[in-house]
This record gives C-alpha cells, structure tokens and sequence, in this order.
C-alpha cells in the first residue's frame, strides 16, 4: 500500500537552512505536499509540487522531486523562530483526494 | 479570511460514552473531511463526504463510529461507545472539490479515561 516516511526530529541553527527529507512508495502520486502543524492547531498546507516538476521554489521554501528515487525535501532558507514547529510530507494520487501523510517531522530552532 | 470551525476544541471523557464533534467548512466548500490524528502520527482520513453523500469510509470503524452531513454544510462525527484508543486530535478539511487544496480547522482534541 501507499506509505510515506519522514524522519522524526531535526534541529537547526537559527538563520540556518532547514532540510527535510521524505520517501513515498506509490509511483502513481501525483500531487506532492508540505504542510505545516502548530502546537496545537490544524495542518496549513505550505507547498506542493505536481510529479512532473523536479523544483519549485516560494520565497524561503524550495521543494526539490526526485522521482525516479521517490525522494522528495523541503529547505526552508534562513530558519526563524517561527519555523518551529511539525512539518508533514504528504502524497496524493489524480483518481483520488485521499492524501497519505507521513508521521512529520518535528523541526525545533536553536539561537 | 474564511475558515473551517470545529467544536469542542477538547473533550475529556470516560470510556464507553458517547461523543459528537461539530464540523462547519468553509462556505461553499463541496467537500468535508474527517481525519483523526493520534499524538506523534500523521493524519488518517476516517470519512470523505462529496456534499451530502459519503464517497469514502473505507477507515471509518463503523462499529463505533458514525458520521453525517445531512445538508451538505456542516458535518458531524459521533463515537459511541468511546474506548480508551480513541484518544486522539479530530481533524475536519474542506475543499472546493476533491482535487482541490484541503484547508483544515483547529481540531478537537479527545482524551478518555
């Protein structure tokens, strides 16, 4: 079945780059997600990148696709504070809505 | 800025009650989802509904749990009896249509003792 795999914990550096890796097994994903969770709060979709794209880049995120290795990362360029928080990999097929998330990624800032 | 609203935000109950979370999308959003997310995983869709009919359940434990929208608006999830592994945060999305972005509410919380 679908699964998606996101490593548990990263810590970085303030003003630093922040990468987050992930890995799916579904080869028909077509639609590739980050979202973002708060302390307490629902999930806020970041980005996300269709599978026939290999980049894309929002202000301090870029999404990079390898989809021949099923890899997908999300930098967050000079990392603040406010970055704190747990992000989630995600994937989605064209024949349906039903996203697949990973366990997130729990990304915590050091001064 | 048009927002999905959930209630409770937390719900504290003893196991083998009855619980009923409230769901209302964003206005003029077809589709509504229900996700529950246990502390430390991601979210797993329990019920999908396409305006009032119900287009994915395949995870909803239909034993315990039920879940309507019965004017294609808001939308509610209801646990009976609730058991200990049910602890988790609720999520209700919605969306324009299936295949566009989900916008999420804040989630109610449920802990049973």
């Amino acid at each position: 079945g679908e699964d998606v795999e996101q490593s548990l914990f990263l810590s970085v550096r303030e003003g630093d780059s922040s990468v987050i890796n992930c890995t799916y097994t579904d080869s028909s994903s077509t639609y590739l997600y980050w979202y973002k969770q708060e302390p307490g709060a629902g999930l806020q979709l970041l980005t996300y990148i269709f599978s026939n794209m290999d980049m894309k880049q929002d202000q301090r995120l870029t999404v990079l696709l390898n989809k021949k290795d099923k890899h997908l990362s999300l930098r967050i360029a000079d990392t603040q504070t406010g970055d704190s928080a747990i992000y989630f990999c995600a994937e989605s097929t064209s024949s349906a809505s039903k996203i697949i998330f990973g366990s997130g990624t729990r990304l915590s800032i050091r001064p | 800025e048009a927002e999905v609203a959930q209630s409770p935000r937390y719900k504290i109950t003893e196991k083998s009650q009855a619980v009923a979370f409230w769901c209302d999308p964003i206005s003029g959003h077809a589709t509504l989802y229900w996700y529950r997310q246990i502390l430390g995983q991601g979210p797993e869709l329990l019920v999908q509904f396409q305006d009032e009919s119900v287009v994915d359940d395949s995870q909803l434990p239909k034993d315990r749990f039920s879940a309507e929208r019965l004017k294609g608006v808001d939308s509610t999830l209801k646990i009976q009896p609730a058991e200990l592994g049910d602890s988790a945060m609720y999520l209700c999305a919605s969306s324009q249509g299936p295949n566009n972005e989900q916008f999420f509410g804040p989630g109610t919380r449920l802990t049973v003792l």
